[in-house]
Order: C-alpha cells, then sequence, then structure tokens
C-alpha cells in the first residue's frame, strides 16, 4: 500500500497550529500510525491506530482519520518539535511508510 | 525499562558479509515480533521484515529475500540481521522494533541502529 505525505517539507513558527496529511492508497479503516524522527535518533512512536496518544507523547500532538486521509497536528509547535515525522500502515504486510515531513522551527 | 541495543558500525568491503545484532531487555523477549527497518542516507524507512521470537520463523519483504537472513538466539535474548554478498547500495542505517500489538502493527520500541557501510 502506498502511503504519501504532504507537505514534504514545512516552515513554521514556535505556537503555530501544524497538521501534516498522510494518503493512503487504498482503505485502512484506523490502522495508521505515526512517528517522529529527529536527525541522528531512532523514530519515535507518537500515535497509534490514527488518534490514539503514545504514552509520555505531549498532548499537544493529536490524530485523526480513517479510511483513505489522515492528519497528524500540532496544536501549538515548539522547537522540539523540530523533526522528521512519518506515517505508517499497519493494515497489511509490507508495512509501509510515508516519505516523510520535515518539520523546521522559523 | 524496555531497551533494544544494537550492535556498533560496521565498515564492509562488498561482497563481505555483516551481521547486526539487537539485544532485548526489559520484558520477555517470546512475547513481542522483532522486526527490521532500513533506512539509506537521506532516505526515508522501509520495513524488510520480522521474525516470530516465540517460533524462530522469519517473514521477509519483498526486496528482501536471499541475501538478507533473520535469526534469534533466545538464550540472550538478542535477533539477528545478516546481510550476505554486500553491495553498495545496502549501504544504510538498520533499525530492530518491536511490535506491541500486531493487529495495529506499530513499533513501540527501537533500537539505536547500525550503520552498515559498504565501500572498497
Amino acid at each position: 500500500i502506498q502511503m504519501t505525505q504532504s507537505p514534504s517539507s514545512l516552515s513554521a513558527s514556535v505556537g503555530d497550529r501544524v497538521t501534516i496529511t498522510c494518503r493512503a492508497g487504498q482503505s485502512m479503516s484506523n490502522y495508521l500510525n505515526w512517528y517522529q524522527q529527529k536527525a541522528g535518533n531512532a523514530p519515535k512512536l507518537l500515535m497509534y491506530a490514527a488518534s490514539t496518544l503514545e504514552s509520555g507523547v505531549p498532548s499537544r500532538f493529536s490524530g485523526s482519520g480513517s479510511g483513505t486521509d489522515f492528519t497528524l497536528t500540532i496544536s501549538s509547535l515548539q522547537p522540539e518539535d523540530s523533526a522528521t515525522y512519518y506515517c505508517q500502515q499497519g493494515n497489511i504486510s509490507p508495512y509501509t511508510f510515508g516519505q516523510g515531513t520535515k518539520l523546521e522551527i522559523k | 525499562q524496555v531497551q533494544l541495543v544494537q550492535s556498533g558500525s560496521e565498515l564492509k568491503k562488498p561482497g563481505a558479509s555483516v551481521k547486526v545484532s539487537c539485544k532485548a531487555s526489559g520484558y520477555p523477549f517470546s512475547t513481542y515480533g522483532l522486526n527490521w527497518v532500513r533506512q539509506a542516507p537521506g532516505q526515508g524507512l522501509e520495513w524488510m521484515g520480522w521474525i516470530n521470537t516465540n517460533t524462530g520463523k522469519p517473514t521477509y519483504a519483498q526486496g528482501f529475500t536471499g541475501r538478507f537472513v533473520f535469526s534469534l538466539d533466545t538464550s540472550v535474548s538478542t535477533a539477528y540481521l545478516q546481510i550476505r554478498s554486500l553491495k553498495a547500495e545496502d549501504t544504510a542505517v538498520y533499525y530492530c522494533a518491536r511490535v506491541r500489538d500486531p493487529r495495529y502493527y506499530y513499533f513501540d520500541y527501537w533500537g539505536q541502529g547500525t550503520l552498515v557501510t559498504v565501500s572498497s
């Protein structure tokens, strides 16, 4: 299943509301997960089942969507949110990732 | 606490083999499957497959059959990724990652990554 994220990159200011979109090549209910990867580090799980926040992840992160269209929202951007964000489908093998969205802080 | 600790960086010549280890701790090893994910330089994440830590059965994604081998040593709670006949395009960071819930197939813990560089 092909996963397409948009935008590929974006720049936003501290305090901004940021939304990243992930579109699946076929419908997959809510089998969609989100990760944050900071430079030089392993990915970190943010969200699973489209909208369930992983323990320890700040509540400014939220997820929504079902079927083919999903979003990751950061309600109030913080400096430490500078990273690349990936969606990943958990519906069917092979468990594909989106190409990533690089988020920079202005 | 749960930890996945991988072996260190490797520099190999084309045609050689490499074996990357992933040692798990902080949970019952056989309870969760372990996956391997590749990240080429400057690129995104690519799922390579997984190994059932209860049965030892490996499953390989398309493109990772033949030269790639997943294995276990349950006595030391360690999974291994072996790559044979290395090519320059195998240069990447390889991660092991645990799947908590196979229904939604998300990776809740990751190793720190192992950089494999293939160069003559």
